[in-house]
């Protein structure tokens, strides 16, 4: 029972360039989210998918898109990186709603040149 | 929507001492208020939470309690010991889906 993994760890991407984040999960778990973690703050919600077949813009959407692609497996996509996407993102899962225990991934920390 | 201020940014105690953080929020609708914690470098995992209905909760060494009409909750650790360095976010559901994170509190114990 690996919880929720993520892929890569770690990138390094130039300005323009293109990207996907994999996240999966083996909980059989309802929802899952994406976040963005920048130094020195909290985490910021991006999108989030409150079952399969649904996806939702969270806090901070702007220049991202998702895939819950089936139920273990939900992706992030930078079509186009920008400098001020450089942070850390974790992928997390949960049985239902945000009322529930969020299981989180190991991280993708991310730097755009 | 919903607003999440924690406070301090930095938090050292002696080991053995008592640690308190304190987060206040704005909207009088949310009910579900997680307490995350984060190693440095890990991922952050649940440590403990509390709903409305109640103002107190217990874990061991670590309460939390919830004051709804002051719109404040608070995160209480006893005789802390050196594993329990790290960053503590206080977390706020701001809709069936949407958690508001605060901005964390680094907590130091000191040998």
């Amino acid at each position: 029972n690996a919880g929720v993994t993520q892929t890569p760890k770690f990138q390094v991407l130039k300005t323009g360039q293109s990207m996907t984040l994999q996240c999966a999960q083996d909980m059989n778990h309802n929802s899952m989210y994406w976040y963005r973690q920048d130094p020195g703050m909290g985490l910021r919600l991006i999108y989030y998918s409150a079952s399969e077949g649904t996806t939702d813009k969270g806090e901070v959407p702007n220049g991202y898109n998702v895939s819950r692609l089936n139920k273990r497996e939900f992706s992030l996509r930078l079509e186009s990186a920008a400098p001020s996407q450089t942070s850390v993102y974790f992928c997390a899962s949960s049985t239902g709603t945000v009322q529930e225990t969020q299981y989180f991934g190991p991280g993708t920390r991310l730097l755009v040149l | 929507g919903e607003n999440v201020e924690q406070h301090p940014s930095t938090l050292s105690v002696q080991e053995g001492d008592s640690a308190v953080i304190k987060c206040t929020y704005s909207d009088s609708a949310s009910n579900y208020f997680p307490w995350y914690k984060q190693e440095l470098g890990k991922r952050p995992q649940l440590i403990i939470d509390i709903r409305s209905n109640v103002g107190e909760k217990k874990d061991q060494r670590i309460a939390v309690t919830l004051n709804k009409t002051a719109k404040h909750f608070s995160l209480h650790i006893t005789e802390t010991q050196p594993e329990d360095s790290a960053v503590y976010f206080c977390v706020v559901a701001g809709s069936n889906y949407q958690l508001i994170w605060g901005a964390g509190t680094k907590l130091i114990i000191k040998p």
